[in-house]
């Protein structure tokens, strides 16, 4: 089955500075990668996702980039805001009708200083 | 559209007692998923069902968790009996599964429970 690990588990920016969250996943049919974002005592709730048919994808301040060949997914926040403060969770999926099981890394608890 | 809709939103209960988590999926969402949350394991899946049918229950912990999903808006979960290890957060979430486009899993609110 499929195996995801996060990196870093904690990650501390200063305001307006940028924060990168690193994933790699193990099962090469993989080809969706969400990424969730989870505030304290609420739901995760999906903020961006990418297919395997593209290296990179950008909504305003977030950005993701899929590398493939080395397995591997990032998430990257620019000019970091306060509200950014929250736990992200990095996933990977084969996407095929009827399997929409997700395999969720471990997480990382962002904290923006002010 | 009010979303996934969990119930109870906290549960205390004592050890030993039976525990049962309700969740009513999104309208017209035809694959649901619960998870569990802890400090130490992080968003574990436990079961999903498609078409009210479970695909894969490869993470449920053991005997004493059960699942059942007698129509499109209707699951729950099972604990019997609950033991403190038992004590998470669990979440409901679902999706429409009619085409790779449709991929976003909407979690519900969750069940904080504790188990005494």
């Amino acid at each position: 089955g499929e195996n995801v690990e996060q990196h870093p588990s904690t990650l501390s920016v200063q305001e307006g500075d940028s924060a990168v969250i690193k994933c790699t996943y193990s099962d090469s049919a993989s080809n969706y990668f969400p990424w969730y974002k989870q505030e304290l005592g609420k739901r995760p709730q999906l903020i961006i996702d990418i297919r395997s048919n593209v290296g990179e994808k950008k909504d305003q301040r977030i950005a993701v980039t899929l590398n493939k060949t080395a397995k591997h997914f990032s998430l990257h926040i620019t000019e970091t805001q306060p509200e950014d403060s929250a736990v992200y969770f990095c996933a990977a999926r084969q996407s095929n009708f009827g399997n929409e099981k997700l395999t969720f890394g471990t997480g990382t608890r962002l904290t923006i200083i002010p | 559209d009010a979303g996934v809709i969990q119930s109870p939103r906290h549960e205390v209960t004592e050890m030993g007692q039976e525990v049962t988590l309700r969740c009513k999926p999104i309208s017209g969402h035809n694959s649901l998923f619960w998870y569990r949350q802890t400090m130490m394991r992080g968003l574990e899946l436990l079961i999903y069902f498609n078409n009210n049918v479970p695909i894969d229950d490869s993470g449920m912990p053991e005997d004493r968790f059960s699942a059942k999903m007698p129509n499109a808006s209707f699951s729950t979960l099972k604990i019997q009996p609950s033991e403190p290890r038992d004590s998470a957060v669990y979440f409901c979430a679902s999706i429409l599964d009619i085409s790779p486009a449709y991929n976003e899993q909407f979690f519900g609110p969750g069940t904080r429970l504790t188990v005494l």
